[in-house]
């Protein structure tokens, strides 16, 4: 298996501009899950969906963040503007929730570094 | 509210032991264990799903105290491959989503 799949592993960008981060989750897999880690803060949940569905994106920062999963092999995370606070390691993960609130494994991509100058 | 893990970072030589704890002041449904090397993504290594589970992956076990609401990592016999940052990872209730301790750093020399 291929495991979870990120692209761009890094990323440097200005300020102002827009930042596209993707993810390709493990086939088969049903919810996936976007974190920010970072010195500071530590890591932490931005948004998962489950079956393509955004469930809870309570932690998104702010409204220049947006996630979107249009189909079960793909998500996005854009940043629109980015600014040099949103400097972090930002990781995808994946896991097969045979429940609803069933606990099971994430499986973490390889992570994409962006830097924000 | 985040789990509390302590101690925040740990530095043993090989073939100490070690144990890292992660507490939570709310009820705890389960706990997953990872481990992040530096620059890498994190790694599974363990969920204890009832109170009073413990369960092991080759010589590092957990124990699940619901009551105490707390769960505990063991390390036996360090190895150097061991180092890197141990998460306790804790779901709210109902929910997919798990919020992850602040992580214990454990450094291994030889």
């Amino acid at each position: 298996d291929a495991g979870v799949i990120q692209s761009p592993r890094h990323e440097v960008t200005e300020m102002g501009q827009e930042v596209t981060l993707r993810c390709k989750p493990i086939s088969g897999h049903n919810s996936l899950f976007w974190y920010r880690q970072t010195m500071m803060r530590g890591l932490e949940l931005l948004i998962y969906f489950n079956n393509n569905v955004p469930i809870d994106d309570s932690g998104m920062p702010e409204d220049r963040f947006s996630a979107k999963m249009p189909n079960a092999s793909f998500s996005t995370l854009k940043i629109q503007p980015s600014e040099p606070r949103d400097s972090a390691v930002y990781f995808c993960a994946s896991s097969l929730a045979r429940l609803a609130q069933s606990q099971e494994t994430q499986y973490f991509g390889p992570g994409t570094r962006l830097l924000v100058l | 509210q985040q789990p509390v893990q302590s101690p925040q970072a740990v530095i043993l030589r090989e073939g100490e032991d070690a144990v890292i704890n992660c507490s939570s002041s709310k009820a705890l449904y389960s706990v997953h264990w990872y481990r992040q090397k530096h620059g890498e993504a994190p790694v599974f290594l363990m969920i204890l799903l009832k109170g009073g589970e413990q369960k092991g992956h080759e010589k590092i076990s957990a124990s699940f105290n619901e009551k105490k609401q707390q769960s505990s990592l063991y390390l036996t016999a360090s190895q150097l491959s061991y180092s890197g940052t141990y998460f306790c990872g804790t779901p709210r209730e109902g929910a997919q989503k798990l919020v992850f301790g602040q992580g214990t750093r454990l450094t291994i020399n030889p």
